[in-house]
């Protein structure tokens, strides 16, 4: 069974530029996660999409959004990127059994983001 | 505010050495806690969910167990192959649909030969 599958892998992208990072959760999973890992702050959650719906949200500011596909897979952006933006970003999928309960999150690779 | 911590932060065994790794948390409603492993550069492997205080999960080498504000996860025998940052995260009851967790900052763990 294929894992969550993120693409890129890295990227590098210059101050005020945007960025979208592409997720393909597992198959059967309805829910993924995007988590923000710097060395500083450790992994903070961004957002969580179920059925194409925005369901929960962390404490990030605007410039970083997503969306969620009919088939599951998940982009996240970040708008006029700044040097703190760099990261490693982590999507997550769960199976997310009858919708309001959660089960354990399965997470892919992870793209190594470095604004410059 | 939810916070999860983790201590010590930083573990250095000799190969067959066992020892623990703690998780405290301080959350309004604890549904569940995880356990992670997570190599340099890539993501968190899952370990164990653990659910209620008293609950035990035990893989190979690792045993979880949780209380009502902590968790430990037990290192047997440990390996070369155990080294990485070991995570725990929680999922409360303040967020009742979806799938968020707060993390803690982790122990490197190092083993050596």
């Amino acid at each position: 069974k294929a894992g969550v599958t993120q693409t890129p892998r890295y990227l590098i992208k210059t101050r005020g530029q945007q960025v979208t990072l592409s997720c393909s959760p597992i198959s059967g999973h309805r829910s993924v996660s995007w988590y923000q890992q710097t060395p500083g702050q450790g992994l903070q959650f961004l957002f969580e999409y179920f059925s194409e719906t925005q369901r929960n949200k962390g404490n990030f500011p605007g410039r970083f959004s997503g969306r969620q596909f009919s088939n599951s897979r998940s982009e996240m952006n970040v708008s006029t990127l700044e040097l703190g933006d760099s990261a490693l970003y982590l999507c997550a999928s769960s199976l997310a059994l009858g919708g309001a309960w959660y089960t354990e999150a399965f997470f892919g690779q992870g793209t190594r983001l470095t604004v410059v | 505010e939810d916070q999860v911590t983790q201590s010590p932060e930083a573990l250095r065994l000799q190969e067959g050495e066992s020892s623990s790794l703690n998780c405290s948390y301080t959350v309004s409603g604890l549904r569940g806690l995880f356990w992670y492993r997570q190599d340099p550069g890539k993501g968190p492997e899952f370990l164990f969910t653990l659910y209620s205080a008293g609950e035990e999960k035990e893989k190979e080498r690792l045993k979880a167990t949780l209380t009502k504000k902590e968790s430990f996860l037990h290192i047997t025998a440990p390996k070369p192959e155990d080294s990485a940052t070991y995570l725990c995260a929680v999922q409360t009851y303040e967020n009742n649909y979806g799938q968020n967790f707060v993390f803690g900052p982790g122990t490197r763990l190092s083993v050596l030969p």
